[in-house]
């Protein structure tokens, strides 16, 4: 099973709102990954698990906070967002995080912010 | 830091016409990887180059990675209407972080590729 799932598909909030994005991998991955996507643009790291250590901050504001329960479960809490944060949020993994292997993506989360 | 630059940004083919897209980086790689993202899709890992010089293929796709490992080019040989989508090249740079090393995967800007019926 090679599938990255995440939840839910459209997201529409307030900038007063508070909400989650999930991410779900069962292929034993140890390193997780947001990216955050704006149209016509590549993928854009946000944050990095590796062995459910947060291993690398983009230096992403604070209203974004990642949070990782265990090694196949990967959440990005939302609150006090901006319009600007509209995008694509794609969740990854891959084996360790050793930058030789692999990212598989999943479908992505697509967010308005109102 | 390190760069990809990835060229040309659109391409828009006939049907049947072949198509190249090159990637190169500012620094040393010790490999690159290539995705595609069809229109409303998320990227989709095609292949991984490691070697000086690899060439692979995957039927009418040849991906090749440089002698000296920073760059790269796809060639899809007659275009048809399902290779519609963005490719993207990607390099992995070291991050420094906590006295620990990690990766991170650096992008090309991606080229879209439209093919006409």
């Amino acid at each position: 099973d090679t599938e990255v799932t995440q939840t839910p598909k459209h997201l529409v909030m307030g900038m007063t709102n508070k909400k989650s994005l999930k991410c779900e991998q069962h292929m034993g991955h140890r390193a997780m990954y947001w990216y955050k996507q704006k149209a016509k643009k590549p993928p854009e790291l946000m944050f990095v698990y590796s062995y459910e250590k947060l291993s690398i901050n983009e230096s992403v504001p604070s209203r974004f906070s990642p949070e990782c329960p265990n090694s196949s479960l990967l959440n990005l809490h939302l609150h006090a967002l901006q319009p600007e944060d509209s995008a694509l949020y794609l969740c990854a993994s891959s084996q360790d995080g050793q930058g030789v292997e692999t990212q598989y993506f999943g479908p992505g989360t697509r967010l308005l912010v109102l | 830091g390190q760069q990809v630059m990835q060229i040309p940004q659109y391409q828009h083919v006939q049907e049947g016409e072949d198509f190249t897209t090159y990637c190169n980086s500012s620094t040393t790689l010790s490999n690159i990887q290539w995705y595609k993202q069809r229109p409303g899709g998320h990227p989709v890992f095609l292949i991984q180059l490691v070697k000086s010089g690899e060439v692979k293929k995957q039927k009418r796709l040849t991906f090749q990675f440089g002698e000296a490992k920073k760059n790269s080019s796809l060639h899809i040989t007659a275009t048809q209407t399902t290779d519609v989508g963005t490719y993207f090249c990607a390099g992995p740079r070291g991050v420094e972080m906590g006295g620990g090393s990690n990766y991170k995967l650096t992008f090309g800007k991606g080229t879209l590729l439209t093919v006409n019926p």
